[in-house]
């Protein structure tokens, strides 16, 4: 089985944090992902990747950046963590498969 | 991609069949139809997608009507470990180009009872 792996369930920070998102997956799969998750509005796509330093932005991309150093690992980044980026953040990979998704880290901004 | 159209919730009793329908009239020829479900605090979770031909697999079976304008997710014996929120997605082909970006709207939620 796929396993999309993120390094923390729960976080919490303050505002103003240079925030660091962790994702590994173990299938060796080119495309990974980074949704957040936020009550009333689904799941939104923030960045993906299809290649090791490739990047390319989704819908809602202010505020992040994204790391892809080698092929199993998607770093999603908050350059300064913001109160309006408390949210569920989900990473996702595939490659000729429907996606794949991790358990999600809840982080918290105070 | 195409819009789909759930139903905000269902109930079903335990050990019945879940029947959960997706509109999706605006669907292309070379748009799949997908289906997820997200227990809650966890990630989402794929159970199956389809073309055109109902599909099978040992969480489901999707049924897709012959103009392709809706489906319907059947879990057959459903369990409280089921209760969840279902979504229903369309999409190009898993292989395209545009790395299969999905868009997940509210879905369905669906509530097991004993």
């Amino acid at each position: 089985d796929v396993k999309v792996t993120q390094s923390s369930r729960y976080l919490v920070k303050r505002t103003g944090e240079k925030v660091f998102l962790e994702c590994v997956q173990d299938m060796d799969h080119e495309n990974m992902f980074w949704y957040r998750q936020d009550p009333g509005l689904g799941l939104r796509l923030i960045y993906f990747s299809y290649d090791v330093k490739m990047k390319e932005k989704g819908d809602i991309p202010e505020g992040y950046s994204v790391s892809r150093e080698k092929k199993e690992r998607f770093s999603l980044i908050l350059e300064s963590a913001s109160t309006n980026q408390t949210s569920m953040y989900l990473c996702a990979s595939r490659d000729r498969t429907p996606l794949h998704f991790g358990n999600g880290t809840r982080l918290t901004v105070t | 991609d195409a819009k789909t159209t759930q139903p905000p919730s269902m109930d079903c009793a335990e050990g019945r069949a879940a029947n959960l329908p997706c509109n999706h009239s605006t669907i292309s020829g070379n748009e799949y139809v997908y289906w997820y479900r997200q227990i809650h605090s966890q990630g989402p979770q794929y159970i199956i997608h389809g073309l055109k031909n109902n599909e099978t697999n040992e969480m489901a079976s999707l049924i897709i009507t012959e103009d392709r304008k809706s489906s319907t997710l059947i879990l057959p014996h459903a369990t409280l470990r089921d209760t969840a929120v279902y979504y229903c997605i369309v999409r190009g082909i898993h292989g395209s180009s545009n790395t299969g970006k999905l868009i997940f709207g509210q879905g369905t939620t669906l509530q097991v009872k004993p």
